[in-house]
């Protein structure tokens, strides 16, 4: 069964904080990605990656980065977490091409003090 | 730039009741639509997928329709059940096929016992 798994399903950390968000994909998949959803904003795309040391910036990724050293490794870093990035993260990851549906992972709640 | 639009943004239906979901999108030059369904504080589980080349895709109860040229899909759900309760969402790829997914803000089904 196709499985997307993410590192915590909550997580509370402080301001000024380096957070780490861990998701790892058994499918064998191309492209990886990370949202961020909060109400009445829906799914913001923050980075995503075509392959393994690849990363393309998404619509929101001020205060972000990733790391892919692994193809089934998606991590995404706040280098110095801040309030407004309490929210819900999302990870998903889909194989190269136009033709297949799009996996998620179970999501984190984070929350920021 | 590929704006997906989700009417009603909630919606609340007896059991039983037959329903239509409504996906509006601004680019028509689409490679494929996906339906999504999101339980509270989970991630997204794939519903269907529908090909450009498609006209409908079905799935138990499930029917999704796709008028590219309208820039128009429609989720119909038969017979609800309280089960189906959620928030669906609808989304298509950015640009081209390998493209990220933009999402709608989805609407949230309430089917009452």
């Amino acid at each position: 069964d196709v499985k997307v798994t993410q590192s915590s399903r909550y997580l509370v950390k402080r301001t000024g904080e380096k957070v780490f968000l861990e998701c790892v994909q058994d499918m064998d998949h191309e492209n990886m990605f990370w949202y961020r959803q909060d109400p009445g904003l829906g799914l913001r795309l923050i980075y995503f990656s075509y392959d393994v040391k690849m990363k393309e910036k998404g619509d929101i990724p001020e205060g972000y980065s990733v790391s892919r050293e692994k193809k089934e490794r998606f991590s995404l870093i706040l280098e110095s977490a801040s309030t407004n990035q309490t929210s819900m993260y999302l990870c998903a990851s889909r194989p190269a091409g136009s033709t297949d549906t799009q996996y998620f992972g179970p999501g984190t709640r984070l929350t920021v003090l | 730039k590929q704006e997906v639009t989700q009417i009603p943004a909630a919606l609340s239906v007896p059991e039983g009741e037959n329903l239509v979901l409504n996906c509006s999108f601004t680019d028509s030059a689409i490679y494929n639509l996906q339906w999504f369904r999101q339980d509270p504080g989970k991630g997204l589980t794939s519903l269907l997928l529908i090909q450009s080349s498609q006209r409908e895709q079905t799935s138990g109860r499930l029917n999704a329709s796709l008028d590219k040229s309208s820039g128009r899909s429609t989720l119909y759900i038969a017979a609800s059940q309280p089960g189906d309760s959620a928030t669906y969402l609808c989304a298509v790829p950015k640009m081209g096929g390998n493209t990220p997914l933009v999402f709608g803000k989805g609407t949230r089904l309430s089917v009452i016992a």
